[in-house]
């Protein structure tokens, strides 16, 4: 999985609860991104984020949030007012050049109880 | 909302056969195109991928075609073998990536013995 590691790979989660997904690279790559699956749904983009201390909103960002504080570590929490969570999530990476691979983490599965 | 749409849904070949995959992209800007495989349980691992400014790649069975002006690109995996048994995805992005992939919504191949 190219260096991505993912944790927990398995998470379940109450109603109401915030849950936070850890992504971290060992690749030295400046971007990282997040993308939710859905069965029969392929891959939709939440957030990215191109630069430490900086990200941008994807395709369906509303009821999650990040951060990135080291260049390693791209965190991505689900929040209550996300109204349906369970995906299997995946983190990936990019390097600087546009030449460059976007490699994908072994992901979380997320289940709401 | 950018789209990529992506024929057929499943496919089902004989062992040996010529395995095709479709897909067709709405915006002009988009510049790199990607193919990526995924296992059950697995996250998706880059194929092969094409920019426009060639109309095929080639790596091993693995051939793109891409056709600009009718902005499709196909993935063909030549003298398919059960081991290709997996989801395939067509992406498209624009600056190579940088701010995220848009994939289609995937084929689940399965090359029968």
């Amino acid at each position: 999985d190219g260096g991505i590691t993912q944790s927990p790979k398995y998470l379940f989660r109450k109603e109401g609860q915030n849950v936070t997904l850890s992504c971290e690279q060992n690749l030295n790559h400046d971007a990282m991104y997040w993308y939710r699956q859905d069965p029969g749904q392929g891959l939709r983009l939440i957030y990215y984020s191109q630069i430490v201390n900086d990200f941008q909103k994807g395709d369906i960002a509303e009821g999650y949030s990040v951060s990135r504080e080291k260049k390693e570590s791209f965190p991505l929490t689900v929040t209550s007012a996300q109204k349906n969570p369970t995906a299997f999530y995946l983190c990936a990476s990019q390097g600087r050049t546009s030449t460059d691979t976007q490699y994908f983490g072994p992901g979380t599965r997320l289940t709401v109880l | 909302q950018q789209q990529v749409k992506q024929s057929p849904q499943s496919l089902i070949v004989q062992k040996g056969g010529i395995s095709i995959i479709n897909c067709a992209y709405e915006n002009t800007a988009f510049d790199y195109f990607p193919w990526y495989q995924q296992f059950p349980g697995k996250g998706p691992a880059l194929l092969i991928a094409i920019r426009p400014d060639v109309s095929e790649k080639k790596e091993g069975r693995f051939t793109i075609s891409f056709n600009k002006s009718a902005k499709q690109f196909s993935l063909h995996i030549m003298d398919s073998q059960p081991g290709d048994s997996a989801t395939y995805f067509c992406a498209a992005s624009g600056r190579g990536g940088a701010d995220g992939l848009t994939f289609g919504k995937g084929t689940h191949l399965i090359i029968q013995p």
